[in-house]
């Protein structure tokens, strides 16, 4: 079974303050991670995913993401904070090949941005 | 542009009263996807489609039910909308499912609103 643990449910940063959201998961075959932004009233925008290629994966919006598998953990960062960065952001893991939750993604309960001026 | 369109945006539906939620795409994939999204809270997948077969989950209501008349839209019915049912349900899509690592594509949702 795969599972998600995203640390804190609400962050707050400074804008050009540096942006980490944990996020540590289990999963029982390799897994596929993914991290997704929303806006308020708004689906789900996919930021980056780790498919087992480069551990350090670059997204949009400035954003990126480090596999460590030693240490179950995909956080999520980026240099400098903006004010549009404010959103909910959720981490998310699909299994790999010989998993057996096909077409699932499960997710983490959510962190809040939040970037004062 | 647009590749998961949801309509409507919003709905307001008494309780009791059917109401169908609409989902399109225009992706060509085999796989839709339905999900129940509370206030602060993880989507919650409820089933999905791989072209036309379909997939419930074990903790989905007999409430919810789904069609998929064709590979581009997938309908959401509620057929007895509680006030436990006020949600945003966001619709999504991927190419051939997730065990991969495929993208799954989600459409802006629509938020129900139960009186």
């Amino acid at each position: 079974a795969q599972s998600v643990t995203q640390l804190g449910s609400h962050v707050s940063v400074s804008e050009g303050a540096l942006v980490l959201l944990r996020c540590n998961y289990s999963s029982s075959v390799p897994p596929y991670l993914f991290w997704y932004v929303q806006y308020p009233n708004q689906g789900l925008q996919l930021l980056l995913k780790y498919t087992s290629a480069a551990t350090l994966v670059k997204g949009i919006n400035g954003f990126e993401a480090e596999f460590k598998k030693s240490e179950t953990s995909f956080h999520l960062t980026k240099p400098s904070a903006h004010m549009r960065d404010a959103a909910e952001y959720f981490c998310a893991v699909s299994e790999g090949a010989g998993g057996t939750s096909y077409g699932k993604l499960t997710f983490g309960q959510g962190t809040i941005l939040t970037v004062h001026p | 542009d647009a590749m998961v369109i949801q309509n409507p945006r919003y709905q307001v539906t008494q309780f009791g009263k059917p109401v169908t939620l609409s989902c399109s795409q225009t992706l060509n994939h085999n796989v839709m996807y339905w999900y129940q999204q509370k206030s602060s809270q993880a989507p919650k997948l409820l089933f999905h489609y791989y072209d036309k077969d379909f997939n419930n989950e074990a903790d989905t209501p007999d409430n919810f039910q789904s069609r998929r008349p064709n590979t581009s839209f997938c309908f959401l019915d509620i057929r007895s909308p509680g006030l436990g049912d006020a949600a945003m349900y966001l619709c999504a899509t991927s190419r051939d499912g997730l065990a991969r690592g495929e993208t799954q594509y989600f459409g802006p949702g629509t938020r129900l609103l139960v009186l």
